[in-house]
Order: C-alpha cells, then structure tokens, then sequence
C-alpha cells in the first residue's frame, strides 16, 4: 500500500470546481507534486512546491496543503480535464519518494 | 526544452536481466537527478530511483537489491538493471528528469514517452 492515498475516483460537472486529495504523514513536512496521466500518454506535470504550475498550465489549476493533505483544485473543469491524476511526494524516510494511488476524474 | 528517449528490449525472460537506456537531448544533464519510474498495466505509478548526474544513486528500497543504475554525461545517457525479473515487473518504464531531488519545488519536469517491457517466457 502506498504511504500517499488518494481517492480511486472522483466526477465533476463541466465547468465546475472539483478538488483532488492526496493524504500521508509526509506532507506535514514536504509538498506535493501533482502529475495528469492521458490514456496512453506519459505522465505530465501540473502542479509543483507550494502552488506552482509549469508553463502551459492553465491557471484553473491549483494547489494547496494543510496537515497531512495536499490537494488539487481544477476551477471550471473542462471535458480535456478528465485523465488519472497522481500525486507524489516524500515517504516517511524523507529519502525516497512515493506515489499516490492515482484519482480517476470523470467530467460530466 | 530537455527530451527523454527511452530504450530496450520489449520482452524479458523471468530471472534476466531487463536493461533500459534513456537518452537526454535539448538540454546538459548537469547538474540533475535522473529518474526511473515504472507503472504495470492497469495500475499506479512506481519510482524506482535515480542517479544524479555525479553517479550517485538513490533507489527505492523495495527494489534496492536488484536494481542498478548508471549516468554516461559523455553520450547524454543514464541507464537501468533489473535483475532477476518476474512477470510483477512487467511494466511501462518511464524516464525522467527530477528538477531537484531535495528541493521542496520538487517535480518530475520531463519525461520520456515510455516503453513497455513484459516479461514473459
């Protein structure tokens, strides 16, 4: 089992706002990175440290931390937003890293 | 803008030896840790390890034993051993770059397009 849970499946209606968490003991001490998986397609980089988003990232997405929860907000989701979302951060060690078991969005 | 390639044989037999090599264009290698991460068909991703782009390896420790990892900066390429492999290692092996391994603005920022390895008699 991994040491970052995630919720296997979350929906959303088009246009709305939808959040994805990721839960663990690490995330007290360290951020989380956020990755958006196609059917596929490799892995892509959404959301990284505090609340950054690489460039060519739309700004409906974001990120946010309190506790041992990251999270993942979409603001107006779009049909293009449906994918596996995955978030990864530190294990318990602090010297390796984890994934999250991944959520699979649905936007209705 | 860095690009990832990787390559390797498709197909393993259980207990060989599953070698891959990621080949680094657009960009030097210095200084960054280069990553492996696999995800068997189906389910989540895993990460396997790095080597920074000096030699040093950091792998995960449910795979320590049986994996290697190596950096030629000379040829832009970085490599993997799994040894002795069974049909759990059968997977799509990701490369990547990991901006910086011990920064808290951590991320894997390239990524190879994949390649799927089956490991099958």
């Amino acid at each position: 089992s991994s040491e970052l849970t995630q919720d296997p499946a979350v929906s959303v209606a088009l246009g709305q706002t939808v959040t994805i968490t990721c839960q663990g003991d690490s995330l007290r001490s360290y951020y989380a990175s956020w990755y958006q998986q196609k059917p596929g397609q490799a892995p892509l980089l959404v959301i990284y440290g505090k609340d950054n988003r690489p460039s060519g990232i739309p700004d409906r997405f974001s990120g946010s931390s309190s506790g041992s929860t990251a999270s993942l907000s979409i603001t107006g989701a779009q049909a293009e937003d449906e994918a596996d979302y995955y978030c990864n951060s530190r294990d318990s060690s602090g010297k390796h890293m984890v994934f999250g078991g991944g959520t699979k969005l649905t936007v209705l | 803008q860095v690009q990832l390639q990787e390559s390797g044989p498709g197909l393993v037999k259980p207990s060989d030896t599953l070698s891959l090599t990621c080949t680094v264009s657009g960009g030097s290698m210095h200084p960054s840790y280069w990553t492996w991460i696999r995800q068997p068909p189906g389910k989540g991703l895993e990460w396997i390890g790095y080597v920074h782009s000096s030699g040093n390896t950091n792998y995960n420790p449910s795979l320590k034993s049986r994996v290697t990892m190596s950096v030629d900066t000379s040829t832009s390429q970085f490599s993997l051993n799994l040894r002795s492999v069974t049909a759990a290692d059968t997977a799509m092996y990701y490369c990547a770059r990991d901006s910086d391994f011990w920064s808290l603005d951590h991320a894997f920022d390239y990524w190879g397009q994949g390649t799927l390895v089956t490991v099958s008699s």
